[in-house]
């Protein structure tokens, strides 16, 4: 148990709705990074939140965001979606910014979109 | 943009053999980490090397860290059908605000057959 929850564990709707992922980052970590694996793309870095600040970007699109609370719990919005959103998605969270950037991952949200 | 190559990208092996995975890139890294994922699960942290030249052993698992940065490599010895899975790479991005944010390789997806 990496200490990084994650809910729902799977998550079932159709296309054009929108969900919410949630995560509880270990406890000290500040911050927390989401991801998303489908088979033919690997893990895509989606987003990076420090201490309730925006750190980083990759390739999250348009109609997806994200935010951290102030009790450092994350929630990752995904909205229009389309058949090609559905993958796993994992938050993981560290204590950056000190190194060595150690990330630790939750279990995942399978995200089936039909 | 700092990339990292692993190869192979798939292995399939019978147990009792000894293998290695390969992480590189063109980029020095201040430190480089090793996750294992099981499917459908998160990535599992296994270990970080941070040291030029470094070796760290977990068990029947070898790593280590080039004498450059660049590169790192994963040993199995004797592999067990309980190694299978898909063995990731990653180290974190150098300067800006980013920190923490780490740089995954595209996996190596390791079979051990009984």
């Amino acid at each position: 148990d990496s200490g990084v929850t994650q809910t729902p564990k799977h998550l079932i709707t159709a296309t054009g709705q929108r969900v919410t992922l949630r995560c509880s980052p270990r406890s000290g970590d500040l911050s927390v990074y989401w991801y998303q694996q489908s088979l033919d793309q690997g893990l895509q870095f989606l987003i990076q939140y420090y201490n309730g600040e925006e750190r980083a970007k990759g390739n999250i699109l348009e109609r997806f965001s994200a935010q951290q609370f102030p009790d450092l719990h994350s929630e990752l919005n995904l909205s229009s979606l389309e058949l090609g959103d559905s993958a796993l998605y994992f938050c993981a969270s560290s204590v950056a910014p000190a190194g060595p950037y150690e990330q630790y991952f939750g279990p995942g949200t399978r995200l089936t979109v039909t | 943009t700092q990339l990292l190559e692993q190869s192979p990208q798939f292995l399939s092996i019978q147990e009792g053999e000894n293998l290695t995975v390969y992480c590189n890139s063109s980029s020095v890294f201040s430190s480089l980490q090793w996750y294992r994922q099981e499917p459908g699960e998160g990535p599992v942290l296994l270990v970080t090397v941070v040291t030029g030249g470094e070796v760290k052993k977990l068990k029947r698992l070898t790593f280590q860290f080039g004498d450059a940065r660049k590169d790192s490599s994963l040993h199995i010895t004797a592999a067990q059908p309980g190694d299978t899975g898909l063995y990731l790479c990653a180290g974190p991005n150098a300067g800006g605000t980013s920190y923490g944010k780490l740089t995954f390789g595209q996996g190596t997806i390791l079979t051990v057959h009984p």
